[in-house]
């Protein structure tokens, strides 16, 4: 049982290119999230989904894209990356429960 | 918007010693939840809370939903090196289409052996 798996594990890009963050999970969770982490931010919320086909805003929501075309993906997009969004990102996800969520491990991400 | 405060942003202790730690709430929340975060990885979830008042052990670690609703507290007992990293608390509201956790700023705890 994976739980949530995150790819690539690292990246450096450019500043101006584009990427996409893979987020799966194998729990049939319903609802995902990206965050984004940053020293002395803690974890802030970028986009969430809460079934197939759905996407939300988060707190930090301004140059990233996202899509949920199955349940079992979350897509996080830079289209054109600023060193500001270097930073550690996670992908969760949880039940409609209230059971808290389950991260994955990660992407450090590197804008030069 | 909700937000949490955690205290304290970071801790220098011996290995034995007891820990604790925090966290504040202007608003009350359905949930409170304890993570930590090794190095170079994703949080983990250690406790979480369901009602007000309750007091919860996982091991060392024993965690309280505070009766107001907004607050709650960790403490880890005789601290061991592999104690190491960052703890998180969250606050979470769900029911309908929302449920998003609200995460404190966290508490990086070092050990020293």
């Amino acid at each position: 049982n994976a739980g949530v798996t995150q790819t690539p594990k690292f990246r450096v890009l450019k500043t101006g290119q584009s990427m996409t963050l893979l987020c799966a999970q194998d729990m049939n969770h319903e609802y995902m999230y990206w965050y984004r982490q940053d020293p002395g931010m803690g974890l802030r919320l970028i986009h969430y989904s809460v079934g197939e086909g759905t996407t939300a805003k988060g707190e930090v929501p301004d140059g990233y894209n996202v899509s949920r075309l199955k349940k079992q993906n979350f897509l996080l997009g830079l289209e054109s990356a600023a060193p500001s969004q270097t930073s550690v990102y996670f992908c969760a996800s949880s039940s409609r429960g209230g059971n808290g969520y389950t991260f994955g491990s990660g992407t450090r991400l590197t804008v030069v | 918007g909700q937000q949490l405060n955690q205290s304290p942003q970071s801790m220098f202790i011996q290995e034995g010693e007891d820990v604790s730690m925090n966290c504040t709430s202007s608003s009350i929340f359905n949930t409170w939840l304890w993570y930590k975060q090794d190095p170079g990885e994703g949080p983990v979830l250690l406790i979480a809370l369901y009602k007000a008042g309750e007091l919860t052990s996982n091991g060392r670690l024993t965690a309280q939903f505070g009766i107001t609703r907004k607050d709650s507290f960790l403490n880890i007992s005789a601290s061991i090196p592999s104690d190491v990293g960052i703890y998180f608390c969250a606050g979470q509201n769900y029911g309908g289409s929302q449920g998003n956790l609200i995460f404190g700023k966290g508490t990086k705890l070092s050990v020293k052996p």
